[in-house]
């Protein structure tokens, strides 16, 4: 059953504008994750946060957290054509993770 | 590190068949998952070892799948039975030990194996 739900489902940019997508879930957490998956392939890893932490970098990732409202969002900025791809985040849940439908983010030159 | 593979890539069976896959994780994972994916959605989860113990498999996994990890290495997954709805990605994803929940760890995946049923 779904934990997290990503928001929008899909979204289009302009090469160069910053992407922000969001993630809601439900229940408490210890750790979210985000995910990047391109058409056919396998999902990559991105930023992991734990649930003390409220903002983490990596490149041009910027995730935050806010487990007062139970949401996270993931910001790329200076987007590229390489980004056009499908963001997963995924919650902790028991022994397991679990991940939203996704946002579909399409880039265009 | 030579990342996650999965063989093979894509398998189209007649319905009743039976089908294997086969996951090789890193070689210093602890951990190995198999998902499940639809088209539009995210991975759904299938079952999960620690080493070569299967600790959970999902309600939604019918009698007819099966999977194994005979020697905490490699992992194979069955189906028995084919049928239309098993049309599906089978995803397989590997970590290093997460401590106190899978949470804690970045997954790594492979390609998938992209299963059709006629």
């Amino acid at each position: 059953s779904q934990q997290g739900e990503e928001d929008p489902q899909a979204l289009s940019i302009q090469e160069g504008e910053n992407a922000t997508m969001n993630c809601s879930y439900k229940t408490s957490i210890n750790n979210l994750q985000w995910y990047r998956q391109n058409s056919g392939r396998g999902l990559v890893h991105l930023i992991l946060i734990r649930s003390n932490e409220r903002e983490k970098h990596s490149g041009r990732l910027r995730v935050t957290l806010d487990t007062s409202k139970k949401s996270s969002s993931l910001l790329i900025t200076a987007s590229r054509a390489a980004d056009t791809a499908s963001y997963f985040c995924a919650t902790d849940r028991d022994d397991k993770i679990i991940f939203g439908k996704g946002t579909r983010l399409h880039i265009l030159p | 590190d030579t990342g996650v593979s999965q063989d093979p890539r894509h398998k189209i069976t007649k319905r009743g068949q039976n089908v294997t896959f086969r996951c090789d994780p890193i070689s210093e994972h602890n951990r190995l998952y198999w998902y499940r994916q639809t088209l539009g959605q995210g991975p759904e989860f299938l079952t999960y070892f620690q080493n070569e113990a299967q600790l959970e498999k999902s309600r939604l996994l019918s009698d007819r799948f099966s999977a194994e990890r005979p020697k905490g290495s490699f992992s194979t997954l069955e189906i028995q039975r084919t049928e239309q709805g098993d049309s599906a990605m089978y995803l397989c994803a590997s970590s290093k030990n997460p401590g106190t929940g899978a949470g804690n760890q970045p997954q790594h995946f492979g390609d998938g194996t992209r299963l059709s049923i006629l």
